[in-house]
């Protein structure tokens, strides 16, 4: 079974933190993603890579950035956390034949203060 | 863009089927997909649908596509207390530079009550 590690269940952080957020996946997947989750909003994407050291915006990059210096790690990063950034965030992988879904870490639940 | 969009929320009895509704409203080829979210947990796969096919069925799940309308449906047979959850419907595109990007409604809360 495909199994997408995020690091943290649970996070707090203060407004201005620079914010890690760590996600792995085993199962050697060329794509990954980075999205964040709020009510009534449904999953936004916020960036996404399909290669070491490539990345794309998706949706709502603003304030976020990412890095992907291995193949099985994705890292999102918020420069200077702010309030706004308070959210459940989940990270996937997926291969490159598109037909292929998405698999999901269990997320992580971030709070900024 | 692509809008995928849900009713919010879904109310039935157990042992009831429920159905989940979607519409969206690209018309390209695509794969449109049923995730669960359990409270405090990931996305998990439940199913999906290319969009040249009309229905799907997995045990107590069937799957109902109307390419005319571009409605998707979920139903779940005999429901039980562990099917209670935030069910989203997703979409991807076939296209060049989609890197297998979805497409999610906003979540349906489903409420199993006894």
């Amino acid at each position: 079974d495909v199994k997408v590690t995020q690091s943290s269940r649970y996070l707090v952080k203060r407004t201005g933190e620079k914010v890690f957020l760590e996600c792995v996946q085993d199962m050697d997947h060329e794509n990954m993603f980075w999205y964040r989750q709020d009510p009534g909003l449904g999953l936004r994407l916020i960036y996404f890579s399909y290669d070491v050291k490539m990345k794309e915006k998706g949706d709502i990059p603003e304030g976020y950035s990412v890095s992907r210096e291995k193949k099985e790690r994705f890292s999102l990063i918020l420069e200077s956390a702010s309030t706004n950034q308070t959210s459940m965030y989940l990270c996937a992988s997926t291969t490159v034949e598109r037909v292929q879904p998405q698999h999901f870490g269990d997320g992580t639940r971030l709070s900024i203060l | 863009g692509e809008d995928v969009e849900q009713s919010l929320f879904l109310s039935v009895r157990e042992g009831d089927s429920s159905v989940i509704n979607c519409t969206y409203t690209d018309s390209s080829s695509t794969y449109l997909y049923w995730y669960k979210q359990e409270p405090g947990a990931g996305l998990q796969l439940l199913t999906y649908i290319f969009s040249n096919m009309d229905m799907k069925q997995d045990q107590r799940l069937t799957v109902l596509l109307n390419k005319k309308d571009k409605h998707l449906s979920l139903r779940i047979a005999d429901t039980q207390t562990g099917d209670s959850a935030i069910y989203f419907c997703a979409e991807t595109l076939l296209t060049t530079d989609s890197w297998g990007k979805l497409q999610f409604g906003a979540g349906t809360q489903v409420v199993v009550t006894p």
